[in-house]
């Protein structure tokens, strides 16, 4: 079990809007920042947002993350097909002393 | 450009020993910090370790505490992962990456504990 939580898959047709949420608790999301990564299997992961709703350099704007109190989500809009890949939310925690991720979200474009 | 190149896995017995190592280029090794992830067959990233930019801080996963060793040479900008007493769920693909935000990562170097 994953301390934080992310629906195992998610699906949408090209165009549409598609939110992935993920939710911890007070020693996580709900006192450090949440990043989210895109996951190709086979491929290096790639920091999709960083700061709860920061972009890196190059990532296209139709990612936006949030967060509010102990959760996060992540929305995908205008999806494309090469949006398929599976999404992982993550933040350091204090009682684990460490940072810990969502079990992860394979989102299917149909 | 930024590149982190991970080496050293391979297939190992139970109870056996590797050394992971993770060589970085582009960026001022010694100013961040490096992190090594890692993601058994079918399963989502779980992370391991962490070791701060003069390795002033390390931190360790419960599942790999006292087991693993994980150290920096900001001379040869490498990172290593030593693993001991490796169990079958060791058995993964793992990652190095940098910073506390992992904004750039390995491709990753597959380690296989099997007897």
């Amino acid at each position: 079990q994953s301390v934080l939580t992310q629906p195992p898959s998610a699906s949408a047709t090209p165009g549409q809007r598609v939110t992935i949420s993920c939710s911890g608790s007070s020693s996580n999301i709900g006192r450090y920042p949440v990043n989210w990564y895109q996951h190709f299997p086979g491929t290096a992961p790639k920091l999709l947002i960083y700061n709860n709703n920061q972009r890196p350099s190059g990532v296209p704007d139709r990612f936006s993350g949030s967060q509010s109190g102990t959760s996060a989500s992540l929305a995908i809009s205008g999806l494309q097909s090469e949006d398929g890949a599976d999404y992982y939310c993550s933040a350091w925690d204090d009682s684990l002393n460490g940072r810990v991720f969502g079990g992860g979200t394979k989102l299917t474009v149909l | 450009e930024v590149q982190l190149v991970e080496s050293g896995g391979g297939l190992v017995q139970p109870g056996g020993s590797l050394r992971l190592s993770c060589a970085a280029s582009g960026f001022t090794f010694s100013s961040y910090s490096l992190t090594w992830v890692r993601q058994a067959p079918g399963e989502g990233l779980e992370w391991v370790s962490y070791i701060g930019a003069s390795a002033d801080r390390i931190y360790y996963a419960d599942s790999v505490r006292g087991r693993f060793t994980i150290s920096r040479d900001n001379v040869q900008n490498t990172v290593f992962l030593q693993m001991n007493s490796l169990r079958d769920a060791d058995t993964a693909v793992y990652y190095c990456a940098r910073g506390g935000t992992l904004d750039y990562w390995g491709q990753g170097i597959r380690v296989t504990v099997s007897s």
